[in-house]
């Protein structure tokens, strides 16, 4: 089982919609919760990172975390064409300092 | 302010031949990481450095993978020799002292890793 999980895509979702993307993780132990966006031959960008079960909003983007499903998702609202890249999931697992990745998300937002 | 830094982006070597990727971190950052993904795979974590010591270098897949920071400011990671599943893309990342990553720390754009 990895640690991180994310559904490959492509999520394709059309331009104003909400892109829902969605990762599980296998150690409950697990503190912090990131998500990064790559566009292709880029670095990864953090745009989110949650600590406490619920909801985390910041303009367009809402990160939420529930603990006990061990399932963090991501809520793009009025995607853009420009939204278009993978997500990545990662996690910090207890007792650690490095990122565990989620292999990541491949959004499409269709003008 | 420049960003975290990595030479070549891009390497095309043949199997058995060494390489060396550099990495250059943001100025005053004492973390330091090494990650990698290969093809169809997340990226994975290879080592950690504070300063010029390994704090955690438990990724390094095997005995070709040699990292160092010698004096605490850039890095290098040297793969001898290299197999074609060494084939990847290598990225960096620094952060300051004390912080976590939802603070000041950046990846590099990656060095793209072609063993032929």
């Amino acid at each position: 089982q990895k640690e991180v999980e994310q559904n490959s895509g492509p999520l394709s979702v059309p331009e104003g919609a909400i892109a829902s993307l969605n990762c599980t993780y296998s150690d409950r132990g697990s503190q912090s919760f990131f998500w990064y966006r790559q566009y292709s031959g880029k670095s990864p960008e953090l745009i989110m990172f949650i600590y406490s079960n619920g909801d985390k909003e910041d303009g367009r983007f809402t990160a939420q975390l529930n603990k006990a499903s061990q399932y963090v998702s991501l809520l793009i609202r009025d995607s853009q064409p420009s939204d278009s890249a993978t997500y990545l999931c990662a996690a910090t697992p207890p007792g650690r300092r490095a990122l565990t990745f989620g292999s990541g998300t491949r959004l499409q937002v269709q003008p | 302010e420049a960003g975290v830094t990595q030479f070549p982006s891009h390497s095309v070597i043949e199997k058995g031949q060494t390489v060396t990727l550099r990495c250059d971190p943001i100025s005053g950052h004492d973390n330091l990481y090494w990650y990698r993904r290969v093809m169809g795979k997340e990226i994975k974590f290879l080592l950690h450095f504070v300063k010029e010591s390994k704090q955690d270098e438990s990724g390094m897949p095997n005995n070709r993978f040699l990292a160092e920071r010698t004096g605490g400011t850039y890095s290098t990671l040297k793969v001898q020799p290299a197999e074609l599943e060494d084939s990847g893309v290598y990225f960096c990342a620094s952060s300051p002292r004390g912080s976590t990553w939802d603070t000041e720390a950046f990846f590099g754009q990656g060095t793209r890793l072609t063993v032929v």
